[in-house]
Parts: structure tokens; sequence; C-alpha cells
């Protein structure tokens, strides 16, 4: 059973076009966090946050713990936005879960 | 930003050989993990720590040994290592009280023949 789903699973934009990248959970959490990769590279955290909506410049998390969802709205997309994100809720064994990710291409 | 390095970056191993990852941090984080990445499976969790001495079994241990001599370094051992465990892995560390709050080495390309 998939603990963590994400979707679309790939999506392909045009530069200065918003994405939006859905995450749903069976698992129970207190919080969400949302990692970036490049491919064939290092995880790095983009936002974290238990509830509500949480924004880091172009980048809003919007998180519903009773309803197990997460989002990320990724505003003005550019070339450099290109990669996986992944979806991370936390469990309440002092780790996290990942789902599979969305893989973003972002066209010229 | 923590830093988390892992060695070495790529290795290729013979089947039933002994494979030793290292990763190293130097923030004094409580807590280190080891994922392994594939394609169709995203991230998923091998052997994690709480601290020097101790080691816990995450999602999918099996094949997989992991030592924490230190608060700074954390191993991951194949013993008898098979194509099967072909992956890129990927050390991590974070606060005891933040699970949510890792931070990723570059990872190791690790290829069984």
């Amino acid at each position: 059973e998939q603990q963590v789903q994400q979707s679309p699973a790939s999506l392909v934009l045009q530069e200065a076009e918003n994405a939006e990248l859905q995450c749903s959970f069976s698992i129970f959490t207190n919080q969400v966090q949302w990692f970036y990769q490049r491919p064939g590279g290092r995880l790095v955290s983009l936002l974290y946050n238990p509830s509500g909506t949480k924004q880091s410049g172009r980048l809003t998390s919007t998180t519903v713990i009773k309803e197990r969802r997460s989002s990320l709205h990724i505003s003005s997309s550019q070339i450099t936005d290109s990669g996986t994100y992944l979806c991370a809720p936390d469990t309440n064994a002092y780790k996290v879960i990942f789902g599979k990710g969305t893989h973003l291409h972002v066209l010229p | 930003e923590a830093a988390v390095t892992q060695s070495p970056r790529n290795k290729v191993a013979v089947t039933g050989g002994k494979v030793t990852l290292s990763c190293n941090q130097t923030n004094n984080h409580n807590n280190m993990y080891w994922y392994r990445q594939d394609t169709g499976h995203g991230l998923r969790l091998i052997h994690y720590s709480y601290g020097a001495g101790s080691t816990e079994k995450g999602d999918i241990p099996d094949g997989y040994k992991a030592s924490r001599p230190s608060q700074e370094n954390f191993s991951l051992i194949l013993e008898l290592a098979t194509p099967s465990q072909t992956s890129v892995y990927f050390c991590a560390s974070g606060d005891r009280d933040k699970p949510h709050e890792q931070y990723f080495g570059p990872g190791t390309r690790l290829t069984v023949l």
C-alpha cells in the first residue's frame, strides 16, 4: 500500500506558468515537508508546515492535516524550477515517509 | 545549513563482495538516516540512528547493516552485495525532535555487477 501519493506524476509547463502539485497520505502525521531534487542531485528542503498555508518566495504550501493532504503551488515558473518535487509527511516515529514525487519540466 | 558528506560518490562492486558506504555530518545532529532511491519507488528508509551506538531498522533493512560509531559518522554496510542493491544511496541528518528537518548528502551511486 502506497502511504504517500503525489499527483501529477509529471508536469510540463511553459515558463511563467503556475504549477499546483498535490500530495495525499494515509498515515497519521503532524506536518508535511516538501523537498526539491535535481536529477541525480541531493534533496533540498523547500517548506514544511503543520497546517494552514506557508509561503517562501514563489512557493506556497497548503496543508490540511485532518484531510490528510497537502499542496505546493509554484508561481511564475522558471526553467530552473525543473526537477522533482517530493512530499514527505513525518510520522510519530522520528522519521518521514516520501512520496514518489512529481517531475516538473519547465520549457522556455 | 547542515553539512552532510558521503563517500564514495560512486562505487562499482561485484556480487558477493562487501561494500561500506560512509556518511559524515558536522552539525551535531542526533538523528541520521540511510535511504535508497530507485525509479518507481522513490526514497525508502533502510536504517536510522538516534545517536552514537544506536541503529534502528527502517522500512527495507534486509541485506543491510548500519553502524554509528560517533555522533558524526554513520555507515551502511552491505556484507554480501547483490545486483538488486544497485541504487543511489542518500544519507541524511536531523535534529532529534524535528524529523521533518532532514539535511541530505549528495548521494552515492552504487552499481553491483
